[in-house]
């Protein structure tokens, strides 16, 4: 079945500087990668989302990246605050008979410092 | 627009008791709902999947008669703990998706149950 890696764990960066966060799957077939980031004891948030036709997708500071033929795709944030700092999960699709489900990455606890 | 609630927030209860979770999609209909476990500081487990009207699809390892799914209506799923013990304690979050491919999951609030 599909197996998702992510790194880094953890991630520090300054204030303004940029962040970014790899992923790699394992199931060829997987065709949508959403990421999604998650604040202390709350909801995980889709901030992003790529689908296999597309090779990038931008939206303001934070864009990914899709290589699948290398199997990976990144999260990039430019320009980095405060409140960017979360949990963020990338995934992948599975698709079965009862609709697209998804497979976590471990996440990144982002820490961005003033 | 995508608006997940899902009820109880907190569950504090004695060992040997059933609990019941809902999850509803307030502003769509949702095509699937999935069911998530979390650990503190760990990833989403995905649960089981489930669509309306018809039984769900659980995961290599997920106890279908410890964790059942019901999926009434287009807008609300509920997961039943069936007499649930310390270890089942956790956080556990549901998704809603409209149409069966490629379509983002929108989470819900989560869980967070505590078996005494």
């Amino acid at each position: 079945g599909e197996n998702v890696e992510q790194h880094p764990s953890t991630l520090s960066v300054q204030e303004g500087d940029s962040a970014v966060i790899k992923c790699t799957y394992s199931d060829s077939a997987s065709n949508y990668f959403p990421w999604y980031k998650q604040e202390l004891g709350k909801r995980p948030q889709l901030i992003i989302d790529i689908r296999s036709n597309v090779g990038e997708k931008k939206d303001q500071r934070i864009a990914v990246t899709l290589n699948k033929t290398a199997k990976h795709f990144s999260l990039h944030i430019t320009e980095t605050q405060p409140e960017d700092s979360a949990v963020y999960f990338c995934a992948a699709s599975i698709q079965g008979q009862a609709g697209t489900a998804l497979i976590f990455g471990k996440g990144t606890t982002l820490s961005v410092s003033s | 627009g995508a608006v997940v609630s899902q009820h109880p927030s907190w569950v504090i209860c004695k060992s040997g008791t059933s609990v019941k979770i809902e999850c509803r999609s307030l502003d769509f209909q949702a095509t699937t709902m999935f069911w998530y476990r979390q650990f503190p500081k760990q990833s989403l487990m995905l649960m089981a999947t489930s669509n309306e009207g018809s039984k769900a699809t659980y995961e290599q390892g997920v106890e279908k008669d410890k964790f059942l799914i019901n999926h009434a209506s287009l807008t609300l799923s509920t997961l039943t703990v069936t007499s649930a013990h310390p270890e089942d304690s956790s956080f556990y979050i549901c998704s809603a998706q409209t149409g069966v491919y490629n379509q983002p999951q929108h989470f819900g609030d989560g869980t967070r149950l505590s078996i005494l």
